[in-house]
């Protein structure tokens, strides 16, 4: 399985401001994704990131919000942008390739909390 | 919504009694996936079992399949006190292009 780094592990951020999480994977993977868990919640989908590309969001999140890069097919970065209590949560990454094994795999996420 | 529901939200046994949770979902899968969460960290996979798929075993886990369904179990036997965790299943739905949906989970607490 692919080795997820995700930077920083945890925060505490004041409200108003922007913080950048970082995604890296040890090899080249075919498709990364941003998740968010909220506090005693599951995990809801953010968006794909693509890479050399604009990031496909889902219904409910935009990209003023939540801009994403993707520079090549090991990096990307979310970030959370004029933050509010309300985005206090775990953001993950995931990974995942298209072909014989297809399983998604999870970063260590980042607990964010914002004050 | 592509989510499923997972049943039972809590679930409370000894060490060595089996664990059973269930996952249903709403719409065609290319696969299912089973994951754990220790204490609100990264996400731990567990199984994936495919859509021609009825059965899968892994260690002391087992995880069955009906599309007919749509509902997917999953048996922990023996159960251990650190297999106290969070479980979720998470459905790769047709066209989603490798987007999961994730059930709200099953907190499976195992008391020694």
């Amino acid at each position: 399985s692919a080795v997820i780094s995700q930077k920083p592990s945890r925060d505490i951020c004041q409200r108003g401001t922007s913080l950048t999480i970082q995604c890296q994977v040890d090899s080249q993977v075919t498709m990364m994704f941003w998740y968010r868990q909220q506090p005693g919640q599951s995990l809801t989908l953010i968006a794909t990131a693509n890479q050399g590309s604009e990031a496909t969001y889902e219904s409910g999140f935009v990209i003023d919000k939540f801009p994403i890069s993707r520079p090549n097919l090991t990096f990307s970065t979310l970030t959370v942008s004029n933050m509010s209590p309300e985005d206090s949560s775990i953001y993950l990454c995931s990974v995942a390739d298209r072909g014989v094994r297809t399983e998604a795999f999870f970063g260590q996420g980042t607990r964010l909390t914002v004050v | 919504s592509q989510q499923g529901e997972e049943d039972p939200q809590a679930l409370s046994i000894q060490e060595g009694e089996n664990a059973t949770m269930n996952c249903s979902y709403k719409t065609s899968i290319n696969n299912l996936q089973w994951y754990r969460q220790n204490s609100g960290r990264g996400l731990v996979h567990l199984i994936l079992i495919r859509s021609n798929e009825r059965e899968k075993h892994s260690g002391r886990l087992r995880v069955t399949l009906d599309t007919s369904k749509k509902s997917s179990s999953l048996l922990i036997t023996a159960s251990r006190a650190a297999d106290t965790a969070s479980y979720f299943c998470a459905t790769d739905a047709v066209g989603a292009l490798g987007r999961l949906y994730f059930g709200r989970g099953t907190q499976l607490t195992v008391w020694p």
